[in-house]
């Protein structure tokens, strides 16, 4: 069965300090992969998507980049934290098949100082 | 733009009485329509789907309920169990990847 890990599950940084964010899933091969942000009381936005190794798109613009070194990997990343960035993370996965289900790891509560 | 909308923040309900959750989305492109539960401090958990060419899904004690023509969808939970108190989003796609997720609904089942 697939499984997706992400970590840390929380995260306490201070403004101006780095960020790297990661998540592998395990079980599959040729994931889609996504990162989500969860504001207060808000849904889910959509920040990255990947279809594949290398191949990152943005949906919104912001302080945030994402990679994808392996199949199976994908990290959320900044060089400079904003007040503004904190929110709960999530990452997803899903096959390539549109409208199938994306599911979702656990998620990292990251608060910045 | 806020193209899928809960407009109910929060539910309260009996246990083992139906629990009704509401969604609506302005986008006639959309033609997968996905219900996902989620617990505090735990990512979203996929809970039932329906495909545009259907109007009517069931899983268990789970039924999703599309009107195209009024471009809502509704989630059906029957009999309501202490269980399901969580956030239920509702999300959209327009056959491709991404999904459009409504800001979610709170509901609680009271014993």
């Amino acid at each position: 069965s697939q499984t997706i890990h992400q970590w840390p599950a929380t995260l306490v940084q201070p403004v101006g300090s780095p960020l790297s964010l990661e998540c592998t899933v395990e079980g599959t091969s040729n994931p889609n992969l996504y990162w989500y942000r969860q504001a207060a009381g808000r849904g889910l936005q959509l920040l990255f998507y990947s279809v594949g190794i290398g191949q990152i798109s943005s949906e919104v613009p912001q302080n945030l980049s994402a990679s994808r070194p392996q199949d199976r990997q994908f990290i959320l990343s900044s060089k400079k934290l904003l007040l503004s960035d904190s929110g709960f993370y999530l990452c997803a996965w899903s096959v390539w098949t549109a409208g199938q289900p994306q599911h979702f790891g656990d998620g990292t509560r990251l608060s910045i100082l | 733009d806020q193209q899928v909308k809960q407009n109910s923040p929060s539910l309260s309900v009996q246990e083992g009485r139906i629990s009704i959750l509401n969604c609506d989305y302005t986008n006639s492109m959309f033609d997968y329509f996905l219900w996902y539960k989620k617990y505090p401090a735990e990512g979203p958990t996929f809970l039932i789907s329906i495909s545009s060419i259907k109007d009517k899904n069931e899983d268990g004690r789970f039924t999703v309920f599309l009107n195209k023509s009024a471009k809502h969808l509704s989630l059906h939970i029957v009999p309501s169990q202490p269980g399901d108190s969580a956030v239920y989003f509702c999300a959209a796609s327009r056959n491709d990847y991404k999904l459009s997720f409504g800001a979610g609904t709170t509901v609680t089942v009271r014993a």
